[in-house]
């Protein structure tokens, strides 16, 4: 019944490693995005997806990409992860022409 | 650059009385702003929102004002309740971007 859904919920890795966060909507939603929410709560836009095309980027390093296997997935690969990549990571979706983004219980990333 | 933000970072209220969480924008292009609230460990929860043609909107307990003369946007939650304590944020977006930029947020903790 989950409308949007990620894994891990808890992600605990050292600098260096590569990681990914997975996320998956059954909304039936046309566009996918990832935000970054760091310890001050600060919620950031880091990527979205429409049907498959990238239409944000923001500043973020290349070390973060987005892969969309199919319309109700986006996950986030992490390479080379770094100490200032801890944050909470935040999956959302929402439909073409409805300006509601629903959001996903979010991964917390923790990089010692 | 343009930015979203919020005049209190913090708001406590005693159970039953009305609770104002106000939030100050930038930026004069954009049309629609939204309320999330993010409880403890979980993501985003859309509240209510409102387009920059209109000045009040109102829903269940809550009511939304824009006043785009001094770029303010305020959440009015009526008879707060224990389970309204959480982070609100404000939001805000023009139609011709996807970007959706969100505030520092504001914790509301409601006192019994």
């Amino acid at each position: 019944d989950t409308a949007v859904s990620q894994t891990p919920k808890y992600l605990v890795t050292q600098m260096g490693n590569d990681k990914s966060i997975k996320c998956e909507q059954n909304l039936g939603h046309d566009t996918m995005y990832w935000y970054k929410q760091d310890s001050k709560k600060f919620l950031k836009i880091m990527f979205s997806y429409n049907n498959k095309e990238l239409i944000i980027n923001e500043t973020v390093p290349n070390r973060f990409s987005p892969k969309s296997p199919d319309k109700a997935h986006l996950n986030l690969h992490i390479n080379s992860l770094e100490l200032g990549d801890s944050a909470v990571y935040f999956c959302a979706s929402s439909q073409v022409g409805d300006y509601e983004q629903y959001f996903g219980p979010g991964t917390r990333l923790t990089v010692t | 650059g343009e930015s979203v933000g919020l005049h209190l970072p913090t708001l406590s209220v005693q159970e039953g009385d009305n609770s104002i969480i106000n939030c100050a924008y930038s930026n004069s292009a954009s049309d629609y702003f939204i309320w999330y609230k993010q409880e403890s460990g979980k993501g985003p929860q859309f509240i209510i929102d409102i387009r920059s043609n209109m000045d009040k909107r109102q829903g269940q307990r809550v009511t939304v004002l824009l006043n785009k003369t001094v770029k303010h946007l305020s959440l009015q939650i009526a008879a707060t309740q224990p389970g309204d304590s959480a982070v609100y944020f404000c939001a805000e977006k023009e139609d011709n971007n996807n970007d959706m930029r969100f505030g520092a947020g504001t914790r509301l903790t409601v006192k019994p």
